[in-house]
């Protein structure tokens, strides 16, 4: 069955370091996502990808945030300069659609750290 | 804006037994889609059943069924003959129907399961 790769499966990060967390969504999919999730809360959404530019993004999706698709198979959030509150799992996820009529695929997560 | 209310923090359940999460939500939509996942201690993020609101018939998958009720906005998951395999976080989910752009999944805060022996 075709998976969401998510890259690397743990990440230790100073603070006020750039950080790159690196997907590669199924390959016949268009639509990507982002999810965050602190530690012990809910998964909360991020940022939606479409056609080579973002659909749309929270309120945490701020300026130290941004996304890329910079071939036909890598999926990336960049964190500009991480801050102790970005730790959490962040979630890559890809869909066929927008909508959840053929799936709606998540990838295992990258665990980051900040110090 | 939606939002989803899981009021079960935690739960437990003997094996075999049958258990039921609740969920409830709140939109001015009335096209959407509603979802059970499941995140075993591995924290991958799994479907466990998917539920259109213009359909009145609940969804079943397996031993996973659940109970939804549109008026009430309640979208509750019954777990039959639990195992132990089940053990894990639940969050309850929500989507609006859109065409053409991407949609987003707004979560519930979750209910964490233990199936016992």
């Amino acid at each position: 069955e075709p998976e969401v790769t998510q890259t690397p499966s743990h990440q230790v990060t100073q603070m006020g370091q750039e950080v790159i967390l690196r997907c590669v969504p199924i390959s016949n999919h268009l639509y990507f996502y982002w999810y965050r999730q602190i530690l012990g809360q809910k998964v909360e959404f991020l940022v939606s990808f479409y056609n080579n530019e973002i659909s749309e993004k929270s309120e945490i999706f701020d300026d130290q945030f941004s996304v890329e698709r910079p071939d036909g198979s890598n999926f990336t959030l960049k964190i500009r300069s991480t801050k102790l509150e970005d730790s959490a799992m962040y979630f890559c996820a890809s869909s066929p659609d927008g909508t959840y009529n053929y799936g709606y695929t998540f990838g295992s997560g990258t665990r980051l750290t900040v110090v | 804006a939606q939002t989803v209310t899981q009021s079960q923090p935690e739960m437990s359940v003997q094996e075999a037994e049958t258990v039921t999460l609740s969920c409830t939500y709140d939109t001015s939509e009335n096209n959407y889609y509603l979802f059970w996942y499941k995140q075993p201690p591995s924290r991958q993020m799994i479907l466990v059943i998917r539920q259109e609101a213009y359909k009145q018939q609940n969804a079943t998958e397996n031993r996973f069924s659940v109970n939804f009720q549109k008026a009430a906005k309640s979208f509750s998951l019954k777990i039959s003959d639990s195992q132990l395999g089940d053990t894990a976080m639940y969050f309850c989910a929500f989507m609006k129907h859109l065409t053409g752009t991407a949609s987003k999944l707004t979560f519930g805060t979750g209910t964490r399961l233990q199936v016992t022996l």
